[in-house]
């Protein structure tokens, strides 16, 4: 594809309720990644992704939160019970292999409202 | 301790004037140094990316690295209304592969 796509790019849900987020990374890029992003805060690193495995997950903020990739493309990002601390935009980027020397293409993220 | 330190202003500068954004890490080991423009509700997009000491340009905007100071900057000559964003500062570490991303500069130019 042209770019990194997220869907949805805006969700409402209520605390308790799970929502899954999906990033759609552009073709070929064998990495990807997640941070989230809340209210004119920086970036906060969630997880990283070379192909299907993810050799660092050390950003999720607590067991409520898994991700998970597919064939080397599309990867999810699974928040369950969310929690209103929850609410931010959670963006999704993806480079071309991932050895830290190279330029992050960013999604247009999600924006998680959590009620 | 934060890894990468940023102002985090706002840094308000005339149009036609010169901004400076400044940036210091803590891993002495990083090798990779990224600038990031990120306008108010929009995802972050790439500036300059600079790997070496010294200075590299690129139109209005200039990076200078200087690794024995652990120190980034972001010249940007001849500020204009449309460079009002936050810019980010983004280093990558020695594991190879994890970026850390600073809380990121707001820059005002004012018409």
């Amino acid at each position: 594809g042209a770019g990194v796509s997220q869907s949805p790019s805006n969700k409402v849900t209520e605390k308790g309720k799970d929502v899954e987020l999906r990033c759609d990374p552009i073709s070929g890029h064998t990495a990807l990644y997640w941070y989230r992003q809340s209210l004119g805060q920086g970036l906060e690193f969630l997880i990283y992704f070379q192909g299907n495995s993810a050799p660092d997950k050390s950003g999720l903020p607590s067991d409520r939160f898994s991700a998970e990739r597919t064939g080397g493309s599309v990867s999810t990002l699974t928040i369950q019970r969310t929690q209103q601390e929850d609410s931010a935009v959670y963006l999704c980027a993806s480079s071309l292999d991932g050895r830290g020397q190279e330029t992050q293409y960013f999604g247009p993220g999600t924006r998680l409202l959590v009620l | 301790q934060k890894e990468v330190e940023q102002n985090s202003g706002p840094l308000s500068v005339p149009e036609g004037a010169i901004a400076s954004l400044n940036c210091t890490y803590s891993d002495r080991g990083s090798q990779s140094f990224f600038w990031y423009r990120q306008y108010s509700g929009k995802s972050p997009e790439l500036i300059m990316s600079i790997y070496s000491n010294g200075d590299k340009e690129d139109g209005r905007f200039t990076a200078q690295l200087n690794k024995a100071s652990q120190y980034v900057s972001l010249l940007i000559r001849d500020s204009q209304p449309s460079d009002s964003a936050t810019y980010l500062c983004a280093v990558g570490n020695t594991g190879g592969f994890k970026t850390i991303f600073g809380a990121g500069t707001r820059l005002f130019v004012k018409a």
